[in-house]
């Protein structure tokens, strides 16, 4: 399978619940970045995972969370949402660790109320 | 500071004209990407380019690695060009992209 496929699309949850969101890397790439991207804003790095480990993150709080699963295909998790979390979370999938670019996803938009 | 940053914000222009996008960077990096992004959300990876030059079609992508500077630029512009244009660096230090806030562009028929 080509290209990278994220679910769900769209998602409205209630401030305090949790949120798992869901990528599936192109087929061959072991490498997963999350990003949040606010409206106007260029998207943030979340975190990234190679080999079902996280091996990069950025200045996100420990209630964003993550897993990456022997197929490659991982989840982000987020606890106890806050209103700013509404944002498109991008994932992004490479090989490798050394840049040999990425390809993304198309986003899931959450909204938190 | 950013440590990306890209100018202009916002991008006007009329169908046939030819528009450059600027990104600068602070810090040392190994590659940088230009992104396209459309209203749905998805990202398009343009060029991934370390030096010189690249083109596509109609799309040019430079960089210059002592300026800490990258340009994009669109000849012939079309509608179909409108879109949000990022640029991202590669920081080989900690494995990771850092994005610029994007350049929404418009071309107008």
């Amino acid at each position: 399978e080509t290209g990278v496929t994220q679910s769900p699309t769209h998602l409205i949850k209630t401030r305090g619940q949790q949120v798992t969101l869901r990528c599936s890397s192109q087929s061959g790439h072991n490498t997963v970045s999350w990003y949040q991207q606010a409206l106007g804003q260029g998207p943030q790095f979340i975190f990234q995972y190679y080999r079902e480990e996280e091996n990069g993150r950025g200045n996100f709080p420990p209630r964003f969370s993550g897993l990456q699963f022997p197929n490659y295909s991982s989840e982000l998790n987020v606890n106890a949402l806050e209103l700013d979390d509404s944002a498109l979370y991008l994932c992004a999938s490479t090989f490798g660790t050394a840049n040999y670019g990425y390809t993304f996803g198309s986003g899931t938009r959450l909204t938190v109320v | 500071k950013n440590e990306v940053e890209q100018s202009p914000q916002n991008l006007t222009a009329q169908e046939g004209e030819f528009i450059t996008i600027n990104c600068s960077y602070s810090v040392g990096i190994s590659a940088l990407h230009w992104l396209q992004q459309h209203p749905g959300g998805g990202i398009v990876s343009l060029f991934m380019l370390s030096s010189g030059k690249k083109k596509h079609g109609r799309l040019i992508a430079t960089i210059n690695i002592q300026e800490k500077h990258s340009s994009l630029h669109i000849t012939a512009s079309h509608p179909r060009d409108s879109a949000v244009y990022i640029c991202a660096a590669w920081m080989d230090s900690s494995y990771k992209l850092i994005f610029g806030s994007g350049t929404r562009l418009l071309v107008r028929p």
